[in-house]
């Protein structure tokens, strides 16, 4: 059973905005960093967001994170087909001593 | 550049052992520790556990306590994960991740992953 709870879906005309929370407490979210994961069904994850609000080399503007207490943010942006995918938040839990991820939003394009 | 490599397909009855592994090119294997982090069928992700290259501790995720071994070959640059006493519900796809840090941290790159079939 995941720690983190995330919506099981969200969906958006292209070029519109979609956000995806995350919500966990302060073992989790509330004291660690939070990332952003992106799956497209049948490959690996891939990383969106680091840092709470950071973006690795190559990723677009388009996507955004935040964190405020213990939830966090993913804001996407110009919706794309191509950004049909599951996404996944991750952080650490301290009380756990283990990496926990959010229970997965699918986001559709309509 | 950074690639993790997997090793292929198992399939293995219940009660036995299976042993992945995940070898590493393209950066300092001693600097990152690598994560193992599984996915049922149309479920999300779960981890396993991790392990620190460089000296080889390891921390488990405490559901695979007694059940898993991480182990690391520095010479190859390849991290191994055995998990004993397999029963159907360990059939998932097996990631292997690198992360820089033991905590507070993100996993930046991922393997391909290994789909391990637990059957009859």
């Amino acid at each position: 059973q995941s720690v983190l709870t995330q919506p099981p879906s969200v969906s958006a005309a292209p070029g519109q905005k979609v956000t995806i929370s995350c919500s966990g407490d302060s073992d989790n979210i509330g004291n660690n960093y939070v990332a952003w994961y992106q799956q497209v069904p049948g490959t690996s994850p891939k990383l969106l967001i680091y840092d709470n609000n950071q973006r690795p080399s190559g990723i677009p503007d388009r996507f955004s994170g935040s964190k405020s207490g213990t939830s966090a943010t993913l804001g996407i942006t110009g919706l794309q087909t191509g950004d049909e995918a599951d996404y996944y938040c991750g952080t650490w839990d301290t009380s756990l001593s283990a990496q926990v991820f959010g229970t997965g939003t699918k986001v559709t394009v309509l | 550049q950074v690639q993790l490599v997997q090793s292929g397909a198992e399939v293995r009855e219940p009660g036995a052992s299976v042993r992945l592994s995940c070898k590493t090119s393209g950066y300092r294997f001693i600097s990152y520790y690598i994560h193992w982090v599984r996915q049922a069928p149309r479920q999300g992700l779960e981890w396993v556990g991790i392990i620190n290259p460089s000296g080889a501790g390891t921390t488990y995720a405490q559901k695979f306590q007694g059940r898993v071994t991480m182990s690391r070959d520095t010479s190859t640059r390849t991290v191994y994960m055995e998990l004993r006493s397999l029963r159907s519900e360990d059939t998932a796809v097996y990631y292997c991740a690198r992360a820089e840090y033991f905590s507070d941290t993100h996993l930046d790159y991922w393997g391909q992953g290994t789909l391990v079939s637990v059957s009859s």
